[in-house]
């Protein structure tokens, strides 16, 4: 199984929106509507930030969003903000009891 | 406090064994799934290996399967991970990861809410 493909780098200005996307097939992220979203700062372990392509857990800022069409799912940064500049990762169910992930997005605040 | 503890890495030969353990407290062990996400140097995260709570369902990525083994110990509130035939591309931080929602496919959860700090396995000669 090949792993998601994610754009290596994505940027935005303090209080702008950001879109990280996350591409599939239609065996993985265009199958089935488990994807999620982690966050990993540098030396850090990995925050759940987005599961279920949408749904947010608790204490999670609603400035985080998700959503998919077709085998692209998407992350959306609004109102970005200096602590949002991180790495982010997604991950989609891929059918016959497998999990992949993508291989990462670097997010910068300009 | 919900925690994870990761423990066991180290370096080892190319062939060589090591088990990892992740110990676990703050919650209710025995009703979680629970998983391995490891992350070679400079790489990103690629899913190991999950297992149920009650150990009815294991998986493992083909990369792994038939060289590692998950296994728990909900009295101990303990996960461990077996790996034998260790080579090189196994190289990587190793991860507990917590299970968080329910996937009917999978049959456990997708997602990882709760992580632990990492061990780090070096696979070289």
């Amino acid at each position: 199984q090949s792993a998601l493909t994610q754009p290596p780098s994505a940027s935005g200005s303090p209080g702008q929106s950001v879109t990280i996307s996350c591409t599939g097939t239609s065996s993985d992220i265009g199958g089935y509507n488990y994807v999620s979203w982690y966050q990993q700062h540098p030396g850090k372990a990995p925050k759940l930030m987005i599961y279920e392509v949408s749904k947010r857990p608790s204490g999670v800022p609603d400035r985080f969003s998700g959503s998919k069409s077709g085998n692209t799912a998407s992350l959306i940064v609004s109102g970005l903000q200096a602590e949002d500049e991180t790495d982010y990762y997604c991950s989609s169910y891929a059918g016959s009891n497998n999990l992949i992930f993508g291989g990462g997005t670097k997010l910068t605040v300009l | 406090e919900v925690q994870l503890v990761e423990s066991g890495g180290g370096l080892v030969k190319p062939g060589g064994s090591l088990r990892l353990s992740c110990a676990a407290s703050g919650f209710t062990f025995s009703t979680y799934s629970l998983n391995w996400v490891r992350q070679a140097p400079g790489k990103g995260l690629e899913w190991v290996s999950s297992i149920s709570s009650s150990t009815s369902y294991i998986y493992y990525a083909d990369s792994v399967r038939g060289r590692f083994t998950i296994s728990r110990d909900n009295a101990k509130n303990s996960l461990y991970l077996q790996m034998n035939s260790l080579r090189a591309e196994d190289t990587a931080v190793y991860y507990c990861a917590r299970g968080y929602n329910w996937n009917d496919h999978f049959l456990i959860a997708d997602a990882f809410d709760i992580w632990g700090q990492g061990t780090m396995v070096t696979v070289s000669s």
